[in-house]
């Protein structure tokens, strides 16, 4: 089975600290994506990745960065956190396939408290 | 860029009676439409997609269809059971050949009464 694990399930943190929350997958994944879900707001996408060092922006990127310097880590940080970013974020994997689309595996969150 | 629009967001239904949920989608160019289920505690998982050049898809007692031409895609669950309780989400995706990110709608708490 697809196993995507997170550092942390629940994170409190301070306004303006350096935060960083770790995504590993086991599968050999080419593709990673970070989501963050707010009540009323679903899951919406913060960046992905396609491969080694490649990013892409998703629909909220602003705040955040992120790194993957290894196939199976996808970290991301936010370089000031601010209180508005108290939230639960989720990590998910899929595979590649120029043909068809894969299932995108999800961890399990992590809940974000910024003070 | 891509726009999903998922109703309701509450539904309550009784032990054995189905229930049906709805999405909307924006770009016409979108061609594949997951659906997702989240337990309490856990991340989304995939239960059943559907591509856009399909109509229908069953697999036991869920089921989605989907109509390209007004641009919208369903979930049924037939004979629903207590573990059936759970928030679902709908999404859109359409891929320009690399990998792209899902939208995803706002989610579906569905309420298994007893």
């Amino acid at each position: 089975d697809v196993k995507v694990t997170q550092s942390s399930r629940y994170l409190v943190k301070r306004t303006g600290e350096k935060v960083f929350l770790e995504c590993v997958q086991d599968m050999d994944h080419e593709n990673m994506f970070w989501y963050r879900q707010d009540p009323g707001l679903g899951l919406r996408l913060i960046y992905f990745s396609y491969d080694v060092k490649m990013k892409e922006k998703g629909d909220i990127p602003e705040g955040y960065s992120v790194s993957r310097e290894k196939k199976e880590r996808f970290s991301l940080i936010l370089e000031s956190a601010s209180t508005n970013q108290t939230s639960m974020y989720l990590c998910a994997s899929s595979l590649w396939d120029s043909i068809s689309y894969n299932e995108q595996f999800f961890g399990p969150g992590t809940r974000l408290t910024v003070l | 860029g891509e726009n999903v629009e998922q109703h309701p967001s509450t539904l309550s239904v009784q032990e054995g009676d189905s229930a049906v949920i709805k999405c909307t989608y924006s770009d016409s160019a979108s061609n594949y439409f997951p659906w997702y289920k989240q337990e309490l505690g856990k991340g989304p998982q995939l239960i059943i997609d559907i591509r856009s050049n399909v109509g229908e898809k069953k697999d036991q007692r869920i089921a989605v269809t989907l109509n390209k031409t007004a641009k919208h895609f369903s979930l049924h669950i037939t004979e629903t059971q207590p573990e059936d309780s759970a928030v679902y989400f709908c999404a859109a995706l359409y891929s320009g050949g690399g990998a792209d990110g899902l939208t995803f709608g706002k989610g579906t708490h569905l309420i298994i009464q007893p």
